[in-house]
């Protein structure tokens, strides 16, 4: 089963809302991600933080801003979303980040299902 | 410019029938490879990997896959598949290339039906 959690599972907001996503591991990795997922789509990534710090932002709009507040905990907040940015977000993890081989095997969270009407 | 590709958009096969699904990149150098099934409505699964070593990797539920180095090549095979298979199924790498992000395919989407 996977150990990273993503909560809220499903999320309905409005245009002008203000929201959150949380993403938390106890793996003890030091790299998170945020990917964005449109159905039968693979994943797009977004966000990546290592060491709590960002390293990559793939030219995401700024109405996303995510946050790291520690080794643990990855955050997504939300303002003035729009109607395509419905989507699953998936939320993973990995040992590490950077490199080849098993430290940087990503494993995903179930991910955030968000509506934005 | 540099891809993941998956050539089967749509399998739908009968349950027992044999499962091959094709996947080629473009990195040059090493790389490591993975194939994520995605059940309907749940979350991204590792069904294997292979980073080195023998090119013939056996995964979770009967899944292998082979890395033919020569072609490019790390396509998935189950001898026989089982109406739960029924999933989405994305190959990604993993290349100094690509700046060691990991880049999926566009996803193949198995039917099996009963």
């Amino acid at each position: 089963d996977t150990e990273v959690t993503q909560t809220p599972k499903h999320l309905v907001m409005g245009m002008t809302n203000k929201k959150s996503l949380k993403c938390e591991q106890h793996m003890g990795h030091r790299a998170m991600y945020w990917y964005k997922q449109k159905a039968k789509k693979p994943p797009e990534l977004m966000f990546v933080y290592s060491y709590e710090k960002l390293s990559i932002n793939e030219s995401v709009p700024s109405r996303f801003s995510p946050e790291c507040p520690n080794s643990s905990l990855l955050n997504l907040h939300l303002h003035a979303l729009q109607p395509e940015d419905s989507a699953l977000y998936l939320c993973a993890s990995s040992q590490d980040q950077g490199g080849l081989g098993a430290k940087n095997i990503q494993y995903f969270g179930a991910g955030t299902r968000l509506s934005v009407l | 410019a540099q891809s993941v590709s998956q050539h089967n958009h749509h399998v739908i096969l009968s349950e027992a029938a044999s499962l091959e699904l094709g996947c080629n990149y473009s990195y040059g150098g090493t790389v490591n490879l993975f194939w994520y099934v995605q059940y309907p409505g749940q979350h991204l699964q590792l069904l294997l990997k292979y980073f080195s070593g023998d090119p013939l990797v056996k995964g979770i539920k009967g899944f292998e896959a082979e890395f033919i180095k020569s072609k490019f090549s790390f396509n998935l095979r189950k001898p026989s598949v089982q109406w739960s298979d029924t999933a989405e199924y994305f190959c990604a790498v993993n290349a100094f290339q690509a700046g060691t992000a990991l880049i999926f395919g566009k996803g193949t989407t198995l039917s099996v039906s009963s």
